[in-house]
């Protein structure tokens, strides 16, 4: 079965609002990271960890490798935020990583 | 810094033909991956190599061939091309140590 399940599939926020999006593992993964794929399909690497939080402007990532679940919050949304987030998770001793099927962002004025 | 190289951007085939697409990268990164995404979809793991000469199957690996030349170049081999097959091509590296993940541009794939 999916060992990444993304959720929600799809989001729409409106400009200067925020949300999470979230990554539930099935099973034991060392580490998560995070992506965003823009509209001309670019994949983009926001954030890796192996444990806690990590912050970078308007993003904030969390992993809790212990309940098996990660989070990304987006707070003030812009336009510009608008594409594909995809985290993408791995068991530890193995170099495998896998994708879940993402999360389609759509931020409005 | 540093940049990965997919090479043909666009590759339009036959159906039955052997294609090849072509990644390079100057980071100097130990693992190599190619994955596959349809449209609208995620990224499919197709194979993946930890070190020159090393070769892992991913998920999706029937159907396709890899080969790692040397420790800068991976590519993938599509072994017989489906017909209205359509999908881009993703090759991506990181450090042995297994940290971030950077990605190519990919090459997208149609086959008449």
């Amino acid at each position: 079965g999916d060992q990444v399940e993304q959720s929600p599939s799809a989001l729409s926020l409106h400009e200067g609002t925020g949300s999470a999006l979230r990554c539930n593992f099935t099973t034991t993964m060392r580490a998560v990271q995070w992506f965003q794929q823009n509209s001309r399909g670019s994949l983009i690497n926001l954030f890796y960890l192996a444990s806690g939080t990590k912050e970078n402007g308007r993003l904030k990532s969390t992993f809790n490798s212990k309940e098996s679940y990660s989070t990304l919050h987006i707070r003030d949304a812009q336009l510009e935020d608008s594409g594909t987030y995809f985290c993408a998770a791995e068991q530890g001793g193995s170099a495998k990583l896998i994708f879940g099927e993402g999360t389609k962002l759509t931020v409005s004025s | 810094g540093g940049i990965i190289t997919q090479t043909p951007k666009f590759l339009i085939g036959q159906e039955g033909q052997k294609l090849t697409l072509k990644c390079q990268q100057n980071f100097n990164h130990d693992t190599m991956y190619w994955y596959r995404q349809d449209s609208g979809k995620g990224l499919r793991l197709i194979y993946y190599s930890i070190t020159e000469n090393d070769l892992q199957k991913g998920d999706l690996s029937e159907g396709y061939d890899a080969s790692r030349e040397k420790k800068s170049s991976f590519s993938l081999t599509v072994t017989s091309a489906q017909k209205n097959e359509m999908a881009v091509f993703l090759c991506a590296s990181r450090t042995i140590s297994n940290e971030r993940l950077f990605f190519g541009h990919g090459t997208k794939l149609s086959v008449l």
